[in-house]
This record gives C-alpha cells, structure tokens and sequence, in this order.
C-alpha cells in the first residue's frame, strides 16, 4: 500500500544511455513532482504536472524529459546520460495548490559512469 | 526565490538529550513542512506545520508565520533519530518546495 512508489530503486548507466524513471501515486493526488537531490543532499525541485499538465518546468537540460499519462503517474526520460546526471531522484505528489502537504517517493539512486 | 536557512548544519547528540533545529526563511509562506531523511535515503514526513505548534510523541515543531522561522524540537533522542533533517517551504507564488540545506544529525549511543 506504498503511497509514492518509484522504480527502479537503483539505477547504473553508461554515459550516453537513454534511461527512464517511473513513478506512481495512489493517494489520489492532483500534482506530482520530480525533486533532484545533488550529492551534498541538497534538493530541487526539476518538474511539477498538475492533473497530466506542465507547470513547473525549472531550469533543466532538455535531455530530461518528464511525461505524465495519468494524474496518478509522472515518469522521467533522460536522453544521453552525462557523468553530472549522477543524483538520487524522488518523485512526490500533494493535491494540487501552494498550502498543501507533499509525499515522497524513496528515491531514485541513479549511477552515471 | 525564497531563501531557506538551516541551523545548525551539523550535530551531535548522546543518546537521551534533547535538540532543537531552526529554519528560516526570507518571505511570507504558505506551507512549511519538514522532512527526516533516514540513512537508507528515504524522506519521511515529519510535520506540515504553515503556523502554529504540533506534537508527535518525542518530536514537535513550531512555526512563527510572521517572525519567518520555524523550530523542531527533539527530546529523548534515539540513535534511530540520526539522519538529515530538512526544512521545506512553498512562497506565495510557488507550488513546490524549497527546501533548505539540512541538518546533519548523529545520535550516538
């Protein structure tokens, strides 16, 4: 009955590859986000959909590429992995507005080498 | 954006003592939440707290809206407490979170 699930938990990569994150909610949740946490643990927000539609779209390489065909999933694509794409990446979901709380994924661990 | 400090960024505790965490922040918010990420690097929902005061057993925070910051507080603490302790917050013009830094904290036995 996990809440904010992503697969898969660990992912390594060569340089170059295409990979793909899924991420699904069963909280019946509006919005969804991806977060990228750096290797100082530091967290940012990447991308928001709020019921299968962009709005929050940071300053991101367009090698990432989010795509949500549900409300309740919100997948990453990430073309031509580069060495700086190394990063745990988490999924999270809240009903949509700004006071709202928000659920996380555990977490992506994703290895570039 | 809006800025979110953390403080202290690191600390030590012996098992049993109590702590309190601070996070401020540099514009008004809507929501303040604050996580505990656990060694395994899940980030586990601590409190939703915009305003006011909230208890969870050992754990409780309050947030002062107008003075912009917000406190956690740890009592007993417990070796399984250690991780990062991270404060999140949406602005007025924004949906998701900022969050700041984090502490750092190890409780040893």
């Amino acid at each position: 009955d996990t809440a904010v699930s992503q697969t898969p938990k660990y992912l390594v990569t060569q340089m170059g590859n295409d990979k793909s994150i899924k991420c699904e909610q069963n909280l019946g949740h509006d919005t969804m986000y991806w977060y990228k946490q750096d290797s100082k643990k530091f967290l940012k927000i990447m991308f928001s959909y709020n019921n299968k539609e962009l709005i929050i779209n940071e300053t991101v390489p367009n090698r990432f590429s989010p795509k949500s065909p549900d409300k309740a999933h919100l997948n990453l694509h990430i073309n031509s992995l580069e060495l700086g794409d190394s990063a745990v990446y988490f999924c999270a979901s809240s009903p949509f507005g700004m006071n709202t709380e928000a659920f996380f994924g555990q977490g992506t661990r994703l290895t570039v080498v | 954006g809006i800025q979110v400090e953390q403080s202290p960024p690191d600390l030590i505790l012996q098992e049993g003592a109590n702590s309190t965490l601070r996070c401020n922040f540099s514009d008004s918010v809507n929501n303040l939440q604050w996580f505990h990420q656990n060694p395994w690097g899940q980030l586990i929902n601590l409190f939703y707290i915009p305003s006011g005061t909230k208890q969870n057993g050992r754990l409780s925070a309050t947030t002062v809206a107008t003075e912009r910051y917000s406190l956690l507080y740890i009592s007993s603490s417990q070796t399984t407490d250690s991780g990062v302790y991270f404060c999140a917050v949406n602005s007025y013009s924004g949906y998701a979170l900022n969050f700041g830094k984090g502490t750092s904290l190890l409780v040893t036995p």
